[in-house]
């Protein structure tokens, strides 16, 4: 069965510093990654996805993610982080066999310090 | 704001009364999905409908559960007889096209039930 892992609950880091959270996943074949963000009381926003082609997909508010595929995993990176990146994130996974839903991860919470 | 709309925002109800959520997808999406979150989780699978067909349901989906999307537009999820483990935030969410399996969902902002 397809399973997404966000080994951090939380992650701490200071303004301006680069940021990572992390994501691993458990799916046999090829499938297609995503990241969403999440504000308080709000629902999921798109960040970026990876379907194939190049391993770093670049998306939304400077965010980008590596794609591994020996290491299965999909890790979130900002070069700088901003107070205002303060929030929820979710690593989800769809496909290679069942289309018909996302898996996410249990999130992690990222916290930047000014 | 993604475009896809959620009425109520927040539903307060008494234990074993039903409630209904609405969802308004956007429009030229053909799928669309119900999911859960229970804080501190991620969301969880509900429902998934391909225009007006309802072609998955998870476990999670008791009796109690029912979702429909009459002529593939905006789409119902109806609890009855509630409990307070049904408190959650119901996320609706909607996506692009019969070959669109690469789309990325676009979620709505939730309704939070809240079972007293």
């Amino acid at each position: 069965a397809q399973s997404v892992a966000q080994p951090e609950d939380q992650v701490n880091v200071a303004e301006g510093n680069p940021l990572t959270v992390k994501c691993t996943y458990s799916v046999s074949g090829n499938p297609y990654l995503f990241w969403y963000v999440q504000y308080p009381n709000r629902g999921l926003q798109f960040l970026l996805k990876y379907i194939t082609g190049d391993n770093l997909v670049k998306g939304s508010y400077g965010f980008e993610a590596e794609f591994n595929k020996s290491q299965t995993s999909f890790h979130l990176k900002k070069p700088s982080a901003l107070v205002s990146d303060s929030a929820l994130y979710f690593c989800a996974v769809r496909g290679p066999y069942n289309f018909n839903k996302f898996y996410f991860g249990s999130g992690t919470k990222l916290n930047v310090k000014p | 704001d993604t475009g896809v709309s959620q009425d109520p925002r927040h539903k307060i109800t008494k234990r074993g009364q039903n409630v209904t959520f609405r969802c308004d997808p956007i429009s030229e999406h053909n799928r669309l999905y119900w999911y859960r979150q229970t804080l501190g989780q991620g969301p969880e699978f509900l429902t998934y409908f391909q225009n007006e067909a309802q072609l998955e349901k998870s476990r999670l989906l008791s009796d109690r559960f029912s979702a429909e999307r009459p002529k593939g537009s905006f789409s119902t999820l109806e609890i009855q007889r509630t409990e307070q483990g049904d408190s959650a935030m119901y996320l609706c969410a909607s996506s692009l096209g019969q070959a669109g399996r690469n789309t990325e969902a676009f979620f709505g902002q939730g309704t939070r039930l809240t079972v007293v």
